[in-house]
């Protein structure tokens, strides 16, 4: 258990509304990670974050944007929800273990209609 | 980046043996990664390779040879649970992110 917790864990959202998924991590991790996953693409990186403040675009980051004004939260924002943004989204977090493994939370399950 | 290719599918029968492959191109191999993901579940970690050569944890196995730009996950003594999705993740140092980038992930499906 790597302390991650997704919050909320399913939504259903209208196309055009802003939507915000927040992670919250308790152990401390520097590194954050947003990924979505889709079938026929697998994990995508949308966007990671190296340090409060310190955030960077992944391979699918049109349409998010990230905040982290502190250590323990990581936040995800689709300013102007679209049906091609109903996904799952996974938060994850770099581990401190040899391999520097990525943990993954529970994930967030979005529906745009 | 990378261009990881794993087999879309698998079968196998409870008790039996499967391997799954993983290949990859990268410029700055830096790890690579298995996970397992139940359907409707996040993934979990299983192994972690970064020098040649196999890795053994329990019933679960993973090879790597970084020459050959080739791993597998070795599954033996199959049970019904053990039916999810095995995804390959490739880090690279090229870049300087160190950040995996996951294949597509191939579903295995176990059967009495």
């Amino acid at each position: 258990d790597a302390g991650i917790t997704q919050s909320p864990r399913h939504k259903v959202t209208e196309t055009g509304t802003p939507v915000t998924l927040r992670c919250h991590q308790t152990e401390n991790h520097r590194y954050m990670y947003w990924y979505r996953q889709d079938p026929g693409h697998g994990l995508r990186l949308i966007h990671y974050s190296y340090g409060v403040k310190d955030t960077d675009k992944g391979e699918v980051s049109d349409g998010y944007s990230v905040s982290r004004s502190k250590t323990e939260d990581f936040l995800l924002t689709l300013e102007s929800a679209t049906s091609s943004q109903t996904s799952v989204y996974f938060c994850a977090i770099r581990g401190a273990d040899s391999g520097n493994t990525i943990y993954f939370g529970e994930g967030s399950w979005l529906t745009v209609v | 980046g990378q261009n990881i290719d794993q087999p879309t599918e698998m079968t196998a029968t409870e008790g039996a043996i499967v391997q799954i492959n993983c290949t990859y191109q990268t410029s700055g191999f830096n790890g690579l990664f298995w996970y397992q993901q139940h359907a409707g579940e996040a993934p979990t970690f299983l192994s972690y390779n970064v020098l040649d050569g196999l890795e053994e944890k329990g019933r679960f196995s993973s090879f790597l040879s970084r020459s050959k730009g080739y791993s597998y996950l070795l599954l033996k003594e199959l049970q019904m649970k053990d039916s999810a999705s095995y995804l390959c993740a490739v880090r690279d140092s090229s870049g300087g992110s160190y950040i995996p980038t996951f294949g597509r992930g191939t579903s295995l499906i176990v059967h009495p």
